[in-house]
């Protein structure tokens, strides 16, 4: 089955630092979502690409679908501290119903 | 619009005890599923609904049972918890079941198995 990676795994980020997420799947994906889990909370859907290379940005949030469908970047540059939590890419497949979360990157920062 | 909304929030059970965990949405949607999530493993679809009276298997269905009469309603059972059922539930919706609108998540049962 499809299987979707994260890494990495966990990202410790002095505050005002930018940093980079990566998700690659085995098979080419019909689009990508991603989600923020802020720590005792639940995922939260920030954004979905469909095209093959599309750059999306949500003010210091930069989304990137590869030109082969097969991976995507979360690029976050300043970090700040609102930005901890656990970051998940979700893939799609293209004769699927159902979305494969990667395990996600837990973001820490140090002030 | 109350979104997803999942009961109870937290709840200890024994071995070999049986629950019910709700989940309701009242956004019409099409789409709803269940997920579990344990540290380093991420989220993993248990089981998932692309309409009422349709249902079918994630990847880890075993133990859990689910139903959809109502498109409004998808509670999951267990049938007889073991402690490798501890975990995070999260029950979760979209518009349809094609894929390609944004999860609408509930918060969450906190469920422990002793």
């Amino acid at each position: 089955g499809q299987q979707v990676m994260q890494i990495p795994q966990y990202q410790h980020v002095q505050e005002g630092e930018d940093f980079t997420t990566y998700c690659n799947s085995s098979t080419t994906l019909s689009n990508i979502q991603w989600y923020k889990q802020r720590p005792g909370g639940h995922p939260v859907f920030l954004i979905q690409l469909v095209k093959s290379g599309e750059v999306k940005k949500q003010k210091r949030l930069t989304f990137q679908f590869g030109e082969a469908k097969k991976n995507s970047s979360l690029h976050i540059t300043a970090t700040q501290t609102t930005d901890v939590g656990t970051y998940f890419c979700a893939g799609k497949g293209s004769n699927d119903y159902k979305l494969s979360f990667g395990a996600g990157t837990t973001v820490t920062v140090r002030a | 619009n109350a979104g997803v909304t999942q009961t109870p929030k937290f709840q200890v059970l024994k071995t070999g005890q049986s629950m019910t965990l709700q989940c309701a949405q009242d956004m019409n949607h099409e789409y709803m599923s269940w997920y579990r999530q344990d540290p380093g493993m991420g989220l993993r679809l248990i089981h998932y609904s692309v309409g009422a009276g349709i249902t079918d298997q994630g990847e880890v269905p075993n133990g859990y049972n689910v139903s959809r009469s109502t498109t409004e309603d998808f509670p999951l059972r267990l049938l007889s918890a073991a402690p490798s059922q501890t975990s995070v539930y999260f029950c979760a919706s979209s518009y349809s079941y094609a894929g390609n609108y944004g999860y609408t998540f509930g918060s969450g049962t906190r469920l422990t198995v002793v």
